[in-house]
């Protein structure tokens, strides 16, 4: 079965670059969350989006944005990348809008900020 | 705000022990989803099991077995007979209807199976 593809699966950037992080939901998927994990942490909920439109957002700096397209696949966008940024993204997407529904995630994407 | 704890970050147990992952959460919510989730090395997290509130009847799935009890707010997680690729982190997380739709995960526990 098809599952939730991130790209890139690794990052590496420097401070105060920019960085785009990818993810393609499960087909017919119209919920899309992002999570970041940082080293031996928790994942902590960035933002989601449903059919399009921004749902949800939690601790998400500033300096981030997101973005879901018509294809629901979705961007993240981080500027001004500071070392704290480093972590482990992920993104998960749901067949609805809804706790009822699972979230599946994909593998992640690690970035590394050097 | 809902929250989430695991108190056990690491467990060691020697293959073929049975181990228990405890999960403890608070909310106000009336109606509320628990998962489990595991991590291997690997990185990725992989779903184990969704459970809504009004649902406390145990589940099984082979050598996983969840124990849900809404009166001392616990979802515990036991592995039967533990194999060396059960060795992950596995964190316990909370959706709530009144929280929005994101997760909240616990601190997560580190699991490790020795041969």
């Amino acid at each position: 079965a098809a599952g939730v593809i991130q790209s890139p699966r690794h990052l590496i950037k420097e401070k105060r670059e920019t960085a785009t992080l990818k993810c393609y939901p499960i087909p017919r998927h119209d919920t899309v969350y992002w999570y970041q994990q940082g080293p031996g942490q928790d994942p902590q909920f960035l933002i989601s989006f449903y059919e399009k439109m921004q749902s949800d957002k939690g601790s998400i700096p500033d300096r981030f944005s997101a973005q879901q397209f018509s294809d629901y696949h979705s961007e993240l966008n981080m500027s001004s990348l500071e070392l704290g940024d480093s972590a482990l993204y992920f993104c998960a997407s749901s067949p609805r809008f809804g706790m009822a529904y699972e979230q599946y995630f994909g593998p992640g994407t690690r970035l590394t900020v050097t | 705000a809902q929250k989430v704890t695991q108190a056990q970050t690491e467990i060691s147990v020697v293959e073929k022990e049975d181990v228990t992952l405890d999960c403890v959460y608070e909310t106000r919510d009336t109606t509320y989803y628990l998962f489990w989730y595991k991590q291997p090395p690997s990185g990725e997290l992989v779903f184990l099991i969704r459970r809504n509130s009004f649902d406390e009847q145990n589940e099984i799935s082979g050598r996983y077995s969840w124990n849900f009890q809404k009166s001392t707010s616990s979802f515990n997680f036991t592995i039967t007979a533990s194999q060396v690729v059960d060795s992950a982190v596995y964190f316990c997380a909370y959706g709530g209807n009144n929280a929005g739709n994101m997760l909240t995960f616990g601190g997560g526990t580190r699991l490790m199976v020795k041969p």
